[in-house]
């Protein structure tokens, strides 16, 4: 079953404005982590959050968790044509690899 | 990072014939790889989690007898659909933990695209 839920479902936006997306979970994490899916495509990690985390920038990326309201955010700033993709939010109860998935933000950037 | 491979990358098969699909982590190993399946523009459904040189831990509702899954070394698990049906057409990918306390971060293979007719 999914643990995530996230919004929007979708998300169309020009070059250089900031993309938002947000994701919900219902039970207590080990961490949280975001991954990005071209289409057709094999998953690809863009960040990882613990539960002990409440914010964390990886280059144009930034991640947010409120562990308090079960949710999490992620922010692309300045995005890019090549950043079109599904976005999934997964979320880890312990250490050993086994995540949920929520069902995923569909982004589109256009030139 | 690390590399998971997985193969074939599409594959299309006769209705009742079984499909083998191999996930093989390249520079590292893997004594647990997970299974997930993908419906079209929906989100990774969890199959099962295999385990090198022990039994695979299925998903509820997922048929272990209709998704045979075997980790016989530290690089290599394989999922096999049996006897396949036009319901099983989906995405399947698998992925791969390295590092830390156990294998929080996940490098996922590009996936299996299968088509039953």
């Amino acid at each position: 079953s999914q643990q995530g839920e996230e919004d929007p479902q979708a998300l169309s936006i020009q070059e250089g404005e900031n993309a938002t997306m947000n994701c919900s979970y219902k039970t207590s994490i080990n961490n949280l982590q975001w991954y990005r899916q071209n289409s057709g495509r094999g998953l690809v990690h863009l960040i990882l959050i613990r539960s002990n985390e409440r914010e964390k920038h990886s280059g144009r990326l930034r991640v947010t968790l409120d562990t308090s309201k079960k949710s999490s955010s992620l922010l692309i700033t300045a995005s890019r044509a090549a950043d079109t993709a599904s976005y999934f939010c997964a979320t880890a109860t312990d250490s050993w690899g086994k995540l949920q998935f929520g069902a995923g933000t569909q982004v589109v950037v256009t030139p | 990072g690390a590399v998971v491979s997985q193969h074939p990358s599409w594959v299309i098969c006769k209705s009742g014939t079984s499909v083998k699909i191999e996930c093989r982590s390249l520079d590292f190993q893997a004594t647990t790889m997970f299974w997930y399946r993908q419906f079209p523009k929906q989100s990774l459904m969890l199959m099962a989690t295999s385990n090198e040189g022990s039994k695979a831990t299925y998903e509820q509702g997922v048929e272990k007898d209709k998704f045979l899954i075997n980790h016989a070394s530290l690089t290599l698990s394989t999922l096999t659909v049996t006897s396949a049906h036009p319901e099983d057409s989906s995405f399947y990918i698998c992925s791969a933990g390295v590092g830390g306390t156990g294998r929080e971060k996940l490098f996922f293979g590009s996936g299996t695209q299968l088509s039953v007719l």
